[in-house]
């Protein structure tokens, strides 16, 4: 069965700097995708960035990239120039031929002003 | 921008009592999810419905848990006798097509079981 594992709970970066959020993943599986989802107070998912697993070229969005190590299913998240708005839980996730999308325990991420 | 709504955002009910929870995705999409976020653990499927009838649910998904599209547009998640434990956040969500496309969620509805 896949899984998702996120190691920190929680994390604190100052504004304006860079942090790098950890997700490793397991499956048997040669095609996949990878997801990173914000869930604000709100509690609403937003899906932040995500990487399709034959691509070998990491995913960006704007502030948001990844850092895709197939090989060791690393799967890593960094946000650069952190924002007050990026305080929120996020979440790694996985998803594959059956559809479900499987996600981590999640890192709380605080920005400190 | 289209979206997934859910509606109540917030039900309150007590133990024993069935619920249902209702959701309208994007209108075009074709395959449909519900989660669970239980508060402070992770989200958890429980079920995906294409082409009027479920093709996967999680082991969460016992005989107390349906769901249903009545009318074409609402997706229902029905909780027979609902359970202390099933208090959490119930997330909708739609997708075009099974894998190649994006899962849109809803804003989620809490169930709060008394």
């Amino acid at each position: 069965a896949q899984t998702v594992t996120q190691s920190q709970p929680e994390m604190s970066v100052q504004e304006a700097e860079t942090v790098t959020l950890s997700c490793t993943y397991d499956t048997s599986e040669s095609d996949y995708y990878l997801f990173w989802y914000k869930q604000p107070p709100s509690r609403q998912m937003i899906l932040v960035i995500r990487q399709e697993a034959y691509k070998q070229q990491n995913a960006t969005e704007n502030r948001f990239s990844v850092n895709f190590q197939k090989a060791a299913k690393s799967f890593s998240l960094k946000i650069s120039d952190s924002q007050l708005g990026d305080a929120a839980m996020y979440f790694c996730a996985y998803r594959s031929g059956d559809d479900k999308i499987i996600f981590g325990k999640g890192t709380r991420l605080h920005i400190l002003p | 921008e289209p979206e997934v709504t859910q509606t109540p955002s917030h039900q309150v009910t007590q133990m024993g009592q069935e619920v249902i929870l209702r959701c309208v995705p994007i209108s075009n999409h074709l395959y449909f999810y519900w989660y669970r976020q239980i508060l402070g653990q992770k989200v958890e499927f429980l079920v995906s419905f294409y082409n009027n009838e479920i093709s996967e649910k999680s082991e969460i998904f016992d005989d107390q848990f349906s769901v249903e599209r009545p009318d074409g547009s609402n997706f229902t998640l029905k909780i027979r006798s609902t359970k202390l434990e099933d208090s959490a956040m119930y997330f909708c969500a739609s997708t075009l097509a099974g894998i190649l496309n994006e899962q849109f969620f809803g804003p989620g509805t809490r169930l709060t079981v008394l």
